[in-house]
């Protein structure tokens, strides 16, 4: 059983550039998590998703940053015309929904984003 | 001011030697505090997961603590090996949301 995938692993971008960023939950899970990690800082939560739905999305930057997690495909963090401050960490988990707020969310391996 | 405080920030200890982390949170209404491992370049690892009314979890080496009247717990590591060279996260989450207050970590390094 695979674990959280997230591509790409690294990523480049020069300042005004959009990042796209995806995530695949675990096989089963239905709820996807979007955290980022500044550098020396920890983990601090973005967007919380559902199969087509943003449910808790006060954790994200009200501008340039946009989430979805649709029917069909992984789940996107979108990145518009970045900047240097975006650079970090951002990591991805899913949970299956069935245990509410006591479930583990299951962390994938994170894509670092650069800006330059 | 960080809702979840860890201490220490960084901790060394040679191999074989037991250790302890602490963890303190603000976060309110309380509903579960984890504890999270991450590797170097990795995503954090669940280590224990415990409620308002459970006081200690084990996983192996790995015991949580919880005192929800202080809200402070700790995570003991007996027996340490090389491999747990890492960053251990005291995660919180408040009552009703399934987003995660994350603190800052303790780097743990084991040395042979």
């Amino acid at each position: 059983n695979a674990g959280v995938m997230q591509n790409p692993r690294h990523l480049v971008r020069r300042r005004g550039q959009e990042a796209r960023l995806r995530c695949s939950p675990m096989k089963g899970h239905s709820h996807v998590y979007w955290y980022r990690q500044l550098p020396e800082e920890g983990l601090k939560f973005m967007v919380y998703l559902q199969k087509e739905n943003i449910i808790d999305e006060s954790g994200m930057p009200k501008e340039r940053f946009s989430a979805e997690f649709p029917k069909e495909g992984p789940s996107i963090l979108r990145i518009q015309q970045v900047v240097r401050g975006d650079s970090a960490a951002y990591f991805c988990a899913s949970s299956h929904g069935r245990q509410g707020g006591k479930e583990t969310q299951y962390f994938g391996p994170g894509t670092r984003l650069l800006v330059l | 001011k960080n809702q979840v405080e860890q201490s220490p920030q960084s901790l060394i200890i040679l191999e074989g030697k037991n250790c302890t982390l602490q963890c303190n949170y603000t976060v309110s209404p309380f509903s579960n505090l984890r504890w999270y491992k991450q590797d170097t370049g990795r995503g954090p690892v669940s280590l224990t997961i415990m409620t308002f009314s459970e006081n200690t979890k084990s996983n192996g080496r790995y015991t949580a603590t919880l005192d929800a009247d202080t809200k402070q717990s700790s995570l003991h590591i007996t027996a340490s090996q090389l491999s747990d060279s890492a960053s251990y996260i005291c995660v919180v989450s408040f009552t009703g949301r399934r987003a995660l207050t994350f603190g800052s970590g303790t780097r743990l390094q084991v040395q042979p």
